[in-house]
């Protein structure tokens, strides 16, 4: 059972447009969200977060919303460069406070920004 | 570069055999996470240590093991093996004991082919 599901396995975007990659979830334990950019032959990096008590969390290009209620979250990437071209995981957590925690991935969206 | 180091990059091994995943984190990291990434799945997370002991556990087989050294490097062994644990497996490291917050780091990754 998929706990985080990313539902496109592929986008393809012009560069300079908005990028819109989504997520959904089932567990309504989670409360902390993250997305994870991956390029070929390496590994994932961690690109931005968002705490449950929060809708929306901005880092430049980057932005995640958070929709609790649909159990829905998306990055929005504007504008787009040909730099982003990777895969992205959305991840999620069950606590947002110390101690132990596991992340759960969905299987990840491939971005291809075409100049 | 992360700062996590992984070896080998590439192991190709027959059914039935052992192997062994070495993970050196980042410096000053007490916490080392293993995760297993399958064909087209997500990253599924597998053990993590923490300073030497066992902090979490997720869906790891029997048929696998992990331990974290003194010099905080980590060694994930794999046994009898069968083609379906070809995979890419990562390994990750966070300062501490590990929460929501912190930045997971990680390493390029081990590609595991059984054949």
């Amino acid at each position: 059972d998929q706990q985080v599901k990313q539902n496109s396995p592929s986008l393809s975007v012009q560069e300079g447009r908005i990028s819109i990659l989504n997520c959904d979830y089932t567990n309504s334990m989670f409360d902390y969200f993250l997305w994870y950019k991956k390029y070929p032959a390496e590994g994932p990096t961690f690109l931005i977060s968002i705490s449950s008590i929060k809708d929306k969390n901005e880092d430049g290009r980057f932005t995640v919303f958070l929709n609790k209620s649909a159990k829905h979250l998306s990055l929005h990437i504007v504008p787009s460069q040909p730099g982003d071209s990777a895969v992205y995981f959305c991840a999620a957590s069950p606590y947002s406070g110390a101690g132990s925690y596991q992340l759960t991935f969905g299987k990840g969206t491939k971005l291809s920004v075409i100049p | 570069d992360s700062g996590v180091t992984q070896t080998p990059k590439h192991l190709i091994t027959a059914t039935g055999q052992r192997v062994t995943l070495r993970c050196s984190p980042r410096s000053g990291d007490l916490s080392v996470y293993w995760y297993q990434q399958s064909l087209d799945q997500g990253l599924q997370f597998l053990i993590q240590y923490y300073n030497g002991e066992e902090r979490a556990k997720g869906n790891i087989l029997e048929r696998f093991s992990a331990q974290q050294f003194p010099d905080l490097h980590s060694e994930l062994n794999l046994s009898s093996l069968e083609l379906g644990d070809s995979a890419l497996y990562f390994c990750a490291s966070t300062e501490t004991s590990g929460g929501a917050w912190e930045t997971q780091y990680f390493g390029p990754g081990t590609r595991l082919l059984v054949l």
